[in-house]
Parts: C-alpha cells; structure tokens; sequence
C-alpha cells in the first residue's frame, strides 16, 4: 500500500541552526501538510501546498518556515533558524485531491532542539 | 467548521465492540464527519468519513444520528492495537475538502487483555 515517508525519523540539532525535513508524498497526490506536534499536546497544522505554492497557513508558521517541492517528488520544510520550542514532531501528509479530501499521514521526524 | 466534543477517555475489553461517541450539534449541511486516530506518537491514521448515511469499512462503522448532530464510531473487536486516540473531525467537503484538518483533543481508547 502506498505510504508517505519522512526522514530523517529523528534529528537533534543545536538552537539556531538551520533544519530540514523530508517527505516523500504518495505519488499522484496533489495536496501537501505539514502539522507538528508538541510532546503531550494537540496535532496542530502548519501549512498546506497546492501546485506549487502555499494554499494556507497557521500562525506558527511565520518567517522561519519554508516549505518547497523542488523535484516533483520530495516535500521539505525548513526551519532557518531553530528554537527550543520548534522541538516537537513533524508529521508530512498528502492528499489526492478528491472531493472528500481523506489526509495520508507519514510516521513523523522527531526534532529535538538543545 | 463545527466544534466537535469527545469524552476525553474510555476504555473496553478486547475483543468487544468500542463505541466512541462525539457531538457535533452546530455541523452544517456540506460538512463530513471524519475519523482519525493516532497510535502512541504515530502519525495520525484515516478511519472513516461519513456524511448522513451509515458507513462501513474494514476498520469501523460510522453511525450518524438522523439530525446529524452526533455520531458513533464502532470498533467492532477491539485489540489491544486499537489503544489509541481517536479524533473526530467536521469538515466540509468540496473545494473545502483538502483545506487543513483540525485536530482537537480526542479521545483516549484504552483496550484492556
């Protein structure tokens, strides 16, 4: 069965440096997540991507994000700069486009910030 | 879209149905009710939807009460896998449909041996 998969599974990385998290959407679907969630707390949605550019935004997701899909394939998001409450984990998900919109989550990367 | 309302816990034998119930008494005419669940820290899992009809897959069964504004999820012989936090979600559908989904707290299924 098709699955979306996120690497790195988890990553500890130094307040202020820059992080990357990868997704592999399932192919030939059209909407893309990302939703984070901190230790002990609610799944909250960061950002959605349609044919190329954001659609939609949380708060959370101020300058120091960026999402891309630079190949067709793969789904990123950036943290430029990381603070310690930016650890939490990082759920990729994708959508084919239907009418009823069902989410395919990915397992997560877990970001640990020191 | 609508407010949903879960009990925040609850918890069954194995082997024996689980009916999880939510209130959604302001959902609107176009809205869906879905299901996801999230196993430990998992990423979270598509059920169910449905839209005022009964709906039945090879997960569970969805049963919306003919107002609409509650519904049932049935686990029909829960395992101790099916220990999890359920969610249930409205949204609309449509061009509504692949917006962001909101998650709320949920409920804690805990399935007992």
């Amino acid at each position: 069965e098709p699955e979306v998969t996120q690497t790195p599974s988890h990553q500890v990385t130094q307040m202020g440096q820059e992080v990357i998290l990868r997704c592999v959407p399932i192919s030939n679907h059209l909407y893309f997540y990302w939703y984070r969630q901190i230790l002990g707390q609610k799944v909250e949605f960061l950002v959605s991507f349609y044919n190329n550019e954001i659609s939609e935004k949380s708060e959370i997701f101020d300058d120091q994000f960026s999402v891309e899909r630079p190949d067709g394939s793969n789904f990123t998001l950036k943290i430029r700069s990381t603070k310690l409450e930016d650890s939490a984990m990082y759920f990729c998900a994708s959508n084919p486009g239907l009418f009823t919109g069902e989410l395919f989550f990915g397992e997560g990367s877990r970001l640990t910030v020191l | 879209d609508a407010k949903t309302t879960q009990p925040p816990s609850m918890d069954c034998a194995e082997g024996r149905a689980a009916n999880l119930p939510c209130n959604h008494s302001t959902i609107s005419g176009n809205e869906y009710v879905y299901w996801y669940r999230q196993i430990h820290s998992q990423g979270p899992q598509y059920i169910i939807h449905g839209l005022k009809n009964n709906e039945t897959n090879e997960m569970a069964s969805l049963i919306i009460t003919e107002d609409r504004k509650s519904s049932t999820l049935i686990l029909p012989h829960a395992t101790l896998r099916d220990t999890a936090v359920y969610y249930c979600i409205v949204r609309v559908a449509g061009s509504g449909a692949n917006s962001k989904l909101t998650f709320g707290k949920g409920i804690t299924l805990s399935v007992r041996p």
